[in-house]
């Protein structure tokens, strides 16, 4: 089944503590992505790649890593997160075509304290 | 970066035909206009996608202006499940900008 694939589903931490969230797809998309959803504000993208090794930032990249070493995984990484960080989480892949659909994953609540 | 408008909030009565409007005036030629709707406590899922034609498909109908600086999904008979966030975006087929911003959309809701 054609899918993207996020983990954890929910994730507590603390002020600080590094994690990482897993974005994976199989459908060998060259076009993947992270969103962040806060109440009011909407879907505001993190940061994308368009593939292999190359990353962009979006519209709200401060606090947070990626990286795309394999063109199927694109996880997210926040060295040193903050309770402001605490939101819900959708990672998206499509391939690189004006008409091709965005498949988005199940999302990722993060709560920081 | 093309940017999209849309109302915060519609509301529509069911089985009763629902028009969601959407303004994109700095659209460029290359341009798709994508549309998404995000049920309660899911993911967004793909609606429907045109250029310049008209477009439908099982969930919905696209249609586009003739300038296209504007569109409008149309669900031609509401039910409780179209009850979302509905977003329109402009997705570019030729350019290198793939930012792909999706703002606060409309919040669609159904009365019974």
């Amino acid at each position: 089944e054609a899918q993207v694939t996020q983990n954890p589903r929910y994730l507590i931490t603390v002020t600080g503590k590094k994690l990482t969230v897993t974005c994976s797809q199989n459908m060998n998309h060259e076009y993947m992505s992270w969103y962040r959803q806060d109440p009011g504000l909407g879907l505001r993208q993190i940061y994308y790649s368009m593939n292999v090794e190359v990353t962009d930032k979006g519209d709200v990249p401060e606090g947070y890593k990626v990286s795309r070493k394999e063109k199927r995984n694109f996880p997210l990484i926040l060295e040193s997160p903050s309770p402001n960080q605490t939101s819900l989480y959708f990672c998206a892949s499509s391939l690189l075509e004006g008409n091709s659909p965005l498949h988005f994953g199940n999302g990722t609540r993060l709560t920081v304290t | 970066d093309a940017k999209t408008t849309q109302p915060n909030s519609m509301e529509s009565n069911e089985e009763e035909p629902v028009h969601l409007p959407c303004n994109h005036s700095t659209i460029s030629g290359t341009d798709y206009i994508h549309w998404y709707r995000q049920l309660p406590s899911q993911g967004p899922e793909y609606v429907i996608h045109g250029l310049t034609s008209n477009v439908n498909n099982r969930m919905a109908s696209l249609a586009i202006a003739e300038d296209r600086k504007s569109s409008t999904l149309i669900l031609h008979r509401a039910t409780l499940r179209d009850a979302a966030v509905y977003y329109c975006i402009l997705n570019n087929s030729g350019g290198s900008n793939y930012k792909l911003t999706f703002g606060k959309g409309t919040l669609l809701t159904v009365n019974p």
